[in-house]
């Protein structure tokens, strides 16, 4: 079965924009998760949706924002871009929201974003 | 300060060689899980321990969970050079719905041929 697909896989955009990624989950995954990994943080939490809500929200400012769609699919957008949000940017299913179960995430290969 | 503190950061051994890794905490956590990331790629989930004290074994790999919850090691047995990856524990505190999985930063290992 597909994995989770994450568009687009590369992406340069200039300080002050804004960008939005996309992922669609495993099929019949209802939860999807956001992180951003860069090297000296490592991944940190975004947010995490379930059923089209949101369920859980990391310490990231308000220009940072998120939503599901009725099928699972799920985007993220950045507002207003600085140079500190160049990452790695990975969204992850799971078949159940996590809050419930140790299941594991299934993530995706990721947004390499870059600001300049 | 990190919720899950990994170590060593950083691993470069020979092929063939065993090596530990430890994924630490003061925090109690209901669950935690180990990944493997290689370059260009999202984590790949490994193995999920509930149990204090849970062993669990994946071909050369061993993964455990420690008595209190707190901490958990993953030891490689004749290390192999596709085991060349950067590995993360990831630890799930409470249940409720503040409930999230929070990763360490992760041990980078590579294994040389």
């Amino acid at each position: 079965k597909a994995g989770v697909t994450q568009t687009p896989r590369y992406l340069i955009k200039t300080r002050g924009q804004q960008v939005t990624l996309s992922c669609s989950p495993i099929s019949g995954h209802r939860s999807v998760s956001w992180y951003q990994q860069t090297p000296g943080q490592g991944l940190q939490f975004l947010f995490e949706y379930f059923s089209e809500t949101q369920r859980n929200k990391g310490n990231f400012p308000g220009r940072f924002s998120g939503r599901q769609f009725s099928n699972s699919r799920s985007e993220m957008n950045v507002s207003t871009l600085e140079l500190g949000d160049s990452a790695l940017y990975l969204c992850a299913s799971s078949l159940v929201s996590p809050v419930w179960a140790n299941y594991g995430y299934t993530f995706g290969s990721g947004t390499r974003l870059t600001v300049v | 300060t990190q919720l899950l503190e990994q170590s060593p950061q950083f691993l470069s051994i020979q092929e063939g060689e065993n090596l530990t890794v430890y994924c630490n905490s003061s925090s109690v956590f209901s669950s935690l899980q180990w990944y493997r990331q290689e370059p260009g790629e999202g984590p790949v989930l490994l193995v999920t321990v509930v149990t204090g004290g849970e062993v669990k074994k994946l071909k050369r790999l061993t993964f455990q969970f420690g008595d209190a919850r707190k901490d958990s090691s993953l030891h490689i047995t004749a290390a192999q050079p596709g085991d060349t990856g950067l590995y993360l524990c990831a630890a799930r505190r409470g249940r409720g719905s503040g409930s999230r999985l929070t990763f360490g930063e992760g041990t980078q290992l590579t294994v040389n041929p």
